[in-house]
């Protein structure tokens, strides 16, 4: 089993559509990162969270520590939104990142 | 423009041979970080450095260093080099020892290994 698992693998949905992207993770952390990597290869950071929820714009990532899991939801989503997005958890020392193996959105126009 | 440059942007190099790669972090950025993300293997986490000492291992092969200079660019040199050393490289920088800011990315460096 890997460490951070990711559903679903490949989402494809209408300009508008609330999107959700889940991640679970079987470690301890000491922070969990969602990571939006465009189709060029550029990566953007979007949220690095420890407890609760956070929100920037349309995006809205949450997280149950004790449930080992995280979402991360878009509202009114846009085309501009494909890309792959990437979850990471960072260990309970503060050490090693395991990063989950993405999930592949394209928003249709 | 993140504000985290990465140089070279694209690597073509034989095996046996050995690279550098360079970052320059974000002004007032003190740690920087180094993935690889391949293929196979997507991102993995290499290692990290903080205001010049290391701060942080993954990944990284013993055929792989890095070093963090006192103007905080940072250095990955990587020698010996395999087929399946081929990836992209990223590096990333923040500000503290714990990124609780988040992180700002480079562009990445692409290597090729032939």
């Amino acid at each position: 089993k890997n460490e951070v698992e990711q559903s679903p693998q490949n989402l494809t949905a209408q300009e508008g559509e609330f999107i959700t992207i889940n991640c679970s993770y079987s470690v301890g952390i000491s922070a969990l990162h969602w990571l939006q990597q465009h189709p060029g290869g550029g990566i953007v950071s979007l949220f690095m969270l420890s407890s609760g929820k956070k929100k920037h714009g349309r995006l809205i990532a949450t997280i149950n520590i004790q449930e080992k899991h995280s979402s991360l939801h878009i509202t009114a989503s846009h085309p501009r939104d494909s890309a792959v997005y990437i979850c990471a958890v960072r260990d309970n020392y503060g050490q090693n990142f395991v990063f989950g193996p993405g999930t592949r959105l394209s928003v249709l126009p | 423009d993140s504000g985290v440059t990465q140089t070279p942007k694209h690597l073509i190099t034989a095996t046996g041979q050995r690279v550098t790669l360079r970052c320059s972090p974000r002004s007032g950025d003190l740690s920087v970080y180094w993935y690889q993300q391949s293929l196979d293997q997507g991102l993995q986490f290499l290692i990290q450095y903080y205001n010049g000492e290391e701060r942080a291992k993954g990944n990284i092969l013993e055929r792989f260093s890095a070093q963090q200079f006192p103007d905080l660019h940072s250095e990955l040199n990587l020698s010996s080099l395999e087929l399946g050393d081929s990836a992209l490289y990223f590096c990333a920088s923040s500000e503290g020892a714990f990124s609780g800011y988040g992180y700002t990315f480079g562009s990445g460096t692409r290597l090729t290994v032939v």
